[in-house]
This record gives C-alpha cells, structure tokens and sequence, in this order.
C-alpha cells in the first residue's frame, strides 16, 4: 500500500485565501484523522471522522477551518479565509479502527505558508 | 497546564550512548501511552506502545511508566546516528483512544 497520501506538500498563499489540503487514507481504514503542527502548540488534533462521519471536532480552532470526508478514499480540510497564524504542518493520519487496538498512520504532511 | 509536558531539547549524543527520553503527564487517569518517532520533513510513526505502569523492551528501545510520579520515559542503548529524529511522547484521552494528547518532542541527535 502507498500509506497515506497528501497534496500539496507544500502551499504558499496570501492572507486571505482559501486553502484546500487533501488526504487519501489507506485503502479499508475505517478512521481518518487531520493533525496541524507548530513549534509554539506541537502537534493538535483538530477533527477526526469515523466512517466518513465527523465524530470530534472539538480541535478546530475556528469557524475557517472546515473538514468533509464525502467518501471512504477522500478527505479535506479548508481554510476560509486563511491567516499567516495558520501556517503549521497539517498531517492527515488513518487507522483501521480504534485507537485501544489499531495504530495510526500518518501521511507526510502538507507545510501551509500563509504570507 | 498541558496534558503531556516534554523537554524539547535538542539533545546531541555521541554515537553509542545511552539516551533517555521523558514526558510528564497531567491527568492520572490516562492509562496508555505511546512514543512517536519523526523524522525530518516526515510524519510521525508509531515506535511503542505500553499500558500502565512497568517496563517494555523492544530491541535497543525501552518505554517505562511510573504512574506514581505520571511520568513516563524512553530508553535508547546503543544509539545510532539513525536514531537521530524528534521522539513525541502521547497519550489518549481518558475515554477517547481516539483523541491524543501529543507532547511537544524532543529533537535528538546522535553524533558518529
């Protein structure tokens, strides 16, 4: 299997922007999960979805960010409109059930340059 | 306060040290805890993974919980310049294995 599959690695956009990232799971995990990471908070989760459906996006920092998963093999996570204080990693991870049993994988990140 | 505090280092080492990693943790109803290997430029992997307090060994690498003092540790013998990466100490929430709390990370670099 590929693992987890981001795009764009990298994006450099002005404030103000829309941004759009997107993540592909690997393929029969049922759990998807969006991460962001900076030196200052470290990596926060923000939202993650069972079976397509959100489940806790008490992560979310603000009503900018929004994530859909519309089917099992997609995800995205957009920011509307986007602020120099949201560049961060943002790291997309799938696992195959539950946290107690099944581990997490994650994608390589996609590094958001607001300017 | 944040769930789990970790050093962030950096912390350099010749090559064939031993090192040690710590996180403390603040809620004593966490119960597993997990180390987080990250390369550069890469996403984190899953190195190990313990429940409760004690020891688990795998290889060069031991993970210890003492919940006592909510302290968990990383162990590296023998280390390699290819250990050299950010190790990120985690822990679920307290009845969410779904939400983890992350720890900042500590850079580590083995010197040949």
């Amino acid at each position: 299997d590929a693992g987890v599959i981001q795009s764009p690695r990298h994006e450099v956009t002005e404030m103000g922007q829309e941004v759009t990232l997107r993540c592909k799971p690997i393929s029969g995990h049922d759990y998807l999960f969006w991460y962001r990471q900076t030196m200052m908070r470290g990596l926060e989760l923000l939202i993650y979805f069972n079976n397509n459906v959100p489940i806790d996006d008490s992560g979310m920092p603000e009503d900018r960010f929004s994530a859909k998963m519309p089917n099992a093999s997609f995800s995205t996570l957009k920011i509307q409109p986007s602020e120099p204080r949201d560049s961060a990693v943002y790291f997309c991870a799938s696992s195959l059930g539950d946290g107690r049993t099944d581990t997490q994988y994650f994608g390589p990140g996609t590094r958001l340059t607001v300017l | 306060q944040k769930e789990v505090e970790q050093d962030p280092g950096p912390l350099s080492v010749p090559e064939g040290a031993i090192v040690s990693l710590n996180c403390t943790y603040s809620n004593s109803a966490f119960q597993y805890f997990m180390w987080y290997r990250q390369y550069s430029r890469k996403g984190p992997e899953l190195l190990m993974y313990t429940y409760s307090s004690g020891n688990k060994e795998d290889g060069r690498f031991t993970a210890q919980v003492d919940k006592s003092s909510k302290y968990i540790s990383l162990f590296i013998r023998d280390s390699q310049p290819s250990d050299s990466a950010t190790y990120l100490c985690a822990t679920p929430a307290a009845g969410n294995f779904n939400k983890f709390y992350f720890g900042s990370g500590t850079k580590l670099n083995v010197k040949p």
